[in-house]
């Protein structure tokens, strides 16, 4: 089982500012198959990327994956209101995991 | 667009059974892999099972199989998954989402509790 390890596990930022979250993988995640999602409180999560780097539809280009292998990132840039929440990444190389999260927080 | 709704959940003893629906609507619904991810206190998000468009082909977390079972009827356009021999450890919000291996649309989730 791939085990994936979000860092850090809060990051406290003001809006206007840039978010930069990290997705360890336990081994190589081949072909990028690495999504990402933002979670607010009593909702489901919404996906935001895909294939490491492709946004989903509807996601506005502040926010950014990247990264390949084992390290991959997820930037936010000028941080809204709307984006504070939590995020998760997962992998869908080898069956499916999640990572435990990253909150960003004011 | 695709909507689900689930419904199902409640509070059950362990080894009880459920059986949590999913109601799907949007014309994209029948070409679509479908899948069921919980998210548990203290297990965070986890994937459960995938069906494929015609409902022939299956997969399930190691954790669950052989007790749960997924299915779908897409002339009512919902999809079940029967829940069997439950765990106090399978208690978690049970949310149906779109997609077999990554999900781009998701339900609002149905709580099951497994406790005595």
């Amino acid at each position: 089982e791939i085990v994936l390890t979000q860092s850090p596990g809060t990051l406290s930022l003001s809006p206007g500012e840039t978010a930069t979250l990290s997705c360890r993988a336990s081994q190589s995640v081949t072909n990028n198959y690495l999504a990402w999602y933002q979670q607010k409180p009593g909702q489901a999560p919404r996906l935001l990327i895909y294939g490491a780097s492709g946004r989903a539809t509807g996601i506005p280009d502040r926010f950014r994956g990247s990264g390949s292998g084992t390290d991959f990132t997820l930037t936010i840039s000028r941080l809204e209101p709307e984006d504070f929440a939590v995020y998760y990444c997962q992998q869908y190389d080898s069956s499916r995991t999640f990572g435990q999260g990253t909150k960003v927080e004011i | 667009e695709v909507q689900l709704l689930e419904s199902g959940g409640g509070l059950v003893q362990p080894g009880g059974s459920l059986r949590l629906s999913c109601a799907a609507s949007g014309s994209t619904y029948r070409s679509s892999a479908m899948s069921w991810v919980r998210q548990g206190p203290g297990r965070g998000l986890e994937w459960v099972s995938t069906i494929s468009e015609s409902g022939v082909i299956t997969n399930y977390a190691d954790l669950v199989k052989g007790r749960f079972t997924f299915s779908r009827d897409n002339s009512k356009n919902t999809l079940y998954l029967q829940v069997n021999s439950l765990r106090v450890e399978d208690t978690a919000v049970y949310y149906c989402a779109k997609g077999q291996y990554y999900f781009d649309l998701w339900g609002r989730g149905t709580l099951v509790i497994v406790s005595s």
